[in-house]
């Protein structure tokens, strides 16, 4: 089955600095979706990308698509403190379950 | 309601008991997800049901596991003879029909198998 994969694992960055994590898919998708987890719990999410979109923006969130490379990259401009969470792609087909990578652990020291 | 509600938040159990966590979607949702995640480790897929449909059970983990939704809404996820392995996150999801719309998460059930 389709499979996203984030890179790195986890990230360290000075506050103000930008975070960039990678994801990588096997397989075709319609659309790309990025989730944000705090603590453990449940998932917030962040952006959707479609198949045929390239690059889209959302806030101090970037968000590109390469379905040549499959592959997508989330952005996180002026990172904040409170941006410190575990960030996960998914892969998404109509009528199928999302498939989630083991995702980023981002930290953003004050 | 408003959002995707679990219960119990928290649950401890003792090896070999069973276990039932309960999952409220988003009312009108008609794709409901459970997925499994371990402490600091990504999300796993259990089952997916979608409508009327047959569900997608391809993730259950053993036997011991199932789930059913009532009526299109509410969905039970049932662990019998619980092991010391089942502890984890499990978290639930719904969304509406048609591809590209936003899934929503709930908090999760905390179990915890002693």
């Amino acid at each position: 089955s389709q499979q996203g994969e984030e890179d790195p694992q986890a990230l360290s960055i000075q506050e103000g600095e930008n975070a960039t994590m990678n994801c990588s898919y096997k397989t075709s998708i319609n659309n790309l979706q990025w989730y944000r987890q705090n603590s453990g719990r449940g998932l917030v999410h962040l952006i959707l990308i479609r198949s045929n979109e390239r690059e889209k923006h959302s806030g101090r969130l970037r968000v590109t698509l390469d379905t040549s490379k499959k592959s997508s990259s989330l952005l996180i401009t002026a990172s904040r403190a409170a941006d410190t969470a575990s960030y996960f792609c998914a892969t998404d087909q109509l009528n199928t379950p999302l498939v989630f990578g083991k995702g980023t652990r981002l930290s953003v020291i004050a | 309601g408003a959002g995707v509600s679990q219960s119990p938040s928290n649950k401890v159990t003792e090896k070999g008991k069973d276990v039932e966590l309960r999952c409220d979607p988003i009312s009108g949702h008609t794709a409901l997800y459970w997925y499994r995640q371990s402490l600091g480790q990504g999300l796993e897929f259990l089952i997916y049901f979608q409508g009327n449909s047959a569900p997608d059970k391809s993730g259950l983990p053993s036997d011991r596991f199932s789930a059913e939704r009532t009526g299109g809404s509410v969905s039970t996820l049932t662990i019998q003879r619980t092991q010391q392995e089942d502890s984890a996150v499990y978290l639930c999801a719904s969304r509406a029909s048609g591809a590209g719309n936003t899934i929503y998460f709930g908090e999760g059930s905390w179990l915890t198998v002693v």
